[in-house]
């Protein structure tokens, strides 16, 4: 069935360095992929998308390339801040069943 | 331009106790999903309303309802509450041409005891 996998967290990083959080997914057809992220006590907020293989979204420094032939969707970013502590969700969705599949999310602590 | 917006924030009940919730979606979207967040999970998929009907359910059991105004506001009900169903409950709204791409709502926390 329609499932998504994230790297197990938490994941501990310290400021400036690098971040690449794992996300594979599997699905009928061709989905849409998505990177949430939740700040403690807060709702979803979409952090980026992509709509169609090889297609990268970016959005505040945080990127991920939508990879058909791996089926997979990595977030990316070049520099944490202290700032970027959350967790985070990938998730794919269809226009077709209009319903979004989450992984089980990743946290991330970064320290100063 | 408000966005998602859920209510109340939270909320304790009883087993076997029914409740309500409330979301009112970003202005300019027709299309409410409703999703259920366990402690450290990601959000399960419940349901999807448009045109005040019912167009997509997830694996909920009957217990679960809902509703849609004109407004294109919605509500969540659940019935005889159990324990398990304490969870962050979250509101996403969408517009029917790109339903996938939902803005969510703070969630209302609800705790049974």
């Amino acid at each position: 069935g329609n499932s998504v996998t994230q790297m197990e967290g938490p994941v501990t990083l310290s400021e400036e360095a690098f971040l690449t959080i794992n996300c594979t997914y599997t699905a009928t057809g061709y989905p849409s992929l998505f990177w949430y992220v939740q700040y403690p006590g807060e709702g979803l907020q979409l952090l980026l998308k992509a709509t169609k293989a090889d297609d990268k979204g970016s959005n505040k420094g945080f990127e991920a390339t939508y990879r058909k032939e791996t089926t997979s969707f990595h977030l990316e970013k070049g520099s944490v801040q202290v700032s970027d502590s959350a967790v985070y969700f990938c998730a794919h969705g269809s226009s077709n069943t209009g319903k979004l599949i989450f992984g089980q999310g990743t946290t991330l602590q970064v320290k100063p | 331009d408000a966005g998602v917006t859920q209510s109340p924030t939270h909320l304790i009940k009883t087993r076997g106790q029914q409740v309500t919730l409330r979301c009112s979606p970003k202005s300019g979207h027709d299309t409410v999903s409703w999703y259920q967040q366990a402690l450290g999970q990601g959000p399960q998929f419940i349901f999807q309303y448009y045109e005040e009907e019912e167009r997509q359910r997830g694996n909920f059991p009957d217990r679960f309802s809902g509703h849609q105004f004109p407004n294109y506001s919605s509500e969540l009900n659940v019935n005889a509450l159990l324990l398990g169903d304490s969870a962050l409950y979250l509101c996403a709204s969408s517009s029917q041409g790109s339903s996938y791409e939902q803005y969510f709502g703070p969630g209302t926390r609800l705790t049974v005891t």
